[in-house]
């Protein structure tokens, strides 16, 4: 049940950009993604419904392909904030909530 | 308050001992979650209100575990004859409405069984 996510860790510099994926092996109504930084609670960053929408936030876009039950998450032009774990929730069809299994990203100076 | 509260903040116990975890949700919200979450890994789902039900406890690993939330509003998770294995952070979050909706996260109750 619980979203497979990739890669597991990722370290940018500061300008760079990453592409972090999630892939759930059930049909599914609506990705979440939220980052968690250490010690923290995880912080909401943005629903995607089916209709494989795109959606964006500052430099952080996300997409989501409900045929292939993925989504990715963009990050471009990183910046020292972005560090932290991302992880992805699955909403599927059967009204079921599940986080992924983390992504954690260290950006650099 | 504006956000999700847990108390306590952090919680020592010993091997066996029956502890109480308590979270308030931010007002009007009628979904309640519980997760764990250890070293390293993504909170893991527990248990799920939808006003004072529990719409799913799938996720509650045993029976020694156990929530209510009585009035709609203040959830408490409940666990008795506490392992070692039990050590986590436990999380809970609430949305406006269901499964799907945002979910806003307390800041956690940390729990070590000794």
């Amino acid at each position: 049940q619980q979203p497979v996510q990739s890669p597991q860790a990722v370290i940018l510099r500061e300008g760079e950009d990453a592409v972090i994926n999630c892939s759930s092996s059930k049909a599914l109504y609506s990705v979440h993604w939220y980052r968690q930084k250490h010690g923290e609670a995880p912080v909401f960053l943005m629903i995607l419904l089916k209709g494989g929408e795109q959606k964006g936030h500052e430099k952080i876009s996300a997409s989501f392909n409900e045929k292939k039950q993925q989504s990715s998450l963009y990050l471009t032009a990183s910046q020292l904030s972005y560090s932290g774990t991302y992880f992805c929730g699955t909403v599927n069809t059967g009204n079921q909530f599940y986080f992924g299994t983390g992504t954690s990203l260290t950006v650099i100076p | 308050g504006a956000g999700v509260s847990q108390t306590p903040s952090n919680k020592v116990t010993e091997k066996g001992k029956y502890v109480e975890l308590r979270c308030d949700p931010i007002s009007g919200h009628t979904a309640l979650y519980w997760y764990r979450q250890s070293l390293g890994q993504g909170p893991e789902f527990l248990i799920y209100f939808q006003g004072t039900g529990a719409a799913d406890d799938s996720g509650l690993p045993n029976d020694r575990f156990f929530a209510v939330r009585p009035e709609g509003s203040v959830s408490t998770l409940k666990i008795q004859r506490t392992e070692r294995g039990d050590s986590a952070v436990y999380l809970c979050a609430s949305s406006l409405m269901g499964q799907g909706n945002i979910q806003y996260f307390g800041a956690g109750t940390r729990l070590s069984v000794l």
